[in-house]
């Protein structure tokens, strides 16, 4: 069966940078891009990009650029999320999701920030 | 950037009834492309319906979606009680973004 099993929860100070990592199993990790959403507390979601797991390449949310960084390694099937300049608007919990047919079919538990002094 | 504007923001129904969910796109969006979700308080979102009308794996026929161009609808014939929850529109063309949820509450 397919499983995304994220990293735990993370507690950082302003300015510093989180990475979330994302474990697939139960399908062939490199046919299917992978995407990372976010959710404010009491808030909606928020897309902030995917990676292609295949070739690497990428494509973030503009509100993203210059702050996020997707990654991953494909013998071990997990994709990363780095975020960078953390700021107490980044208190969230993280969410990678496969997507299949333009639809995110599996998601990982989350993964909870907090952006605290 | 394609903006979702979904309505109403919250819906209160009481079970059985049918629930009607509207999510209108700011320019016209592909339907293969149009998605909806269900989600849950301490829950990752679930997916329901993919290429506008598709019933994703395992969900009830009571959920249906449907629509074209900027107009989309997602239906729940008779609601359950495990149906009351949140739930999101996503559209996927160059960006990704969803709409603002339709909270379908307990009336």
């Amino acid at each position: 069966q397919v499983q995304l099993v994220q990293s735990g929860a993370e507690v950082k100070t302003p300015g510093a940078s989180v990475k979330v990592s994302c474990k697939a199993s139960g399908y062939t990790f490199t046919d299917h891009y992978m995407h990372w959403v976010r959710q404010a507390p009491g808030q909606g979601l928020e897309w902030m990009g995917w990676i292609n797991p295949n070739s690497g390449g990428t494509n973030y949310a503009q509100k993203f650029q210059g702050r996020v960084t997707m990654t991953r390694d494909t013998s071990i099937s997990t994709a990363y999320m780095q975020l960078s300049s953390l700021r107490s608007d980044d208190t969230a919990v993280y969410y990678c999701a496969r997507m299949v047919r333009g639809g995110l079919d599996y998601w990982g538990q989350g993964t909870l920030v907090t952006v605290s002094s | 950037e394609i903006v979702l504007t979904q309505s109403p923001g919250t819906l209160s129904l009481s079970p059985g009834e049918r629930a009607t969910l509207s999510c209108r796109a700011s320019q016209s969006v592909g339907s293969t492309y149009l998605a909806w979700y269900q989600q849950k308080p301490g829950q990752a979102p679930r997916l329901l319906i993919y290429g506008a009308s598709s019933g994703a794996t395992g969900i009830p026929d009571r959920f249906s979606g449907s629509g074209s161009g900027t107009d989309f609808t997602l239906t729940i014939s008779r609601l359950e009680p495990e149906d009351f929850a949140v739930y999101y529109c996503q559209q996927y063309g160059s960006s990704l973004t969803f709409g603002g949820g339709t909270k379908v509450e307990i009336k």
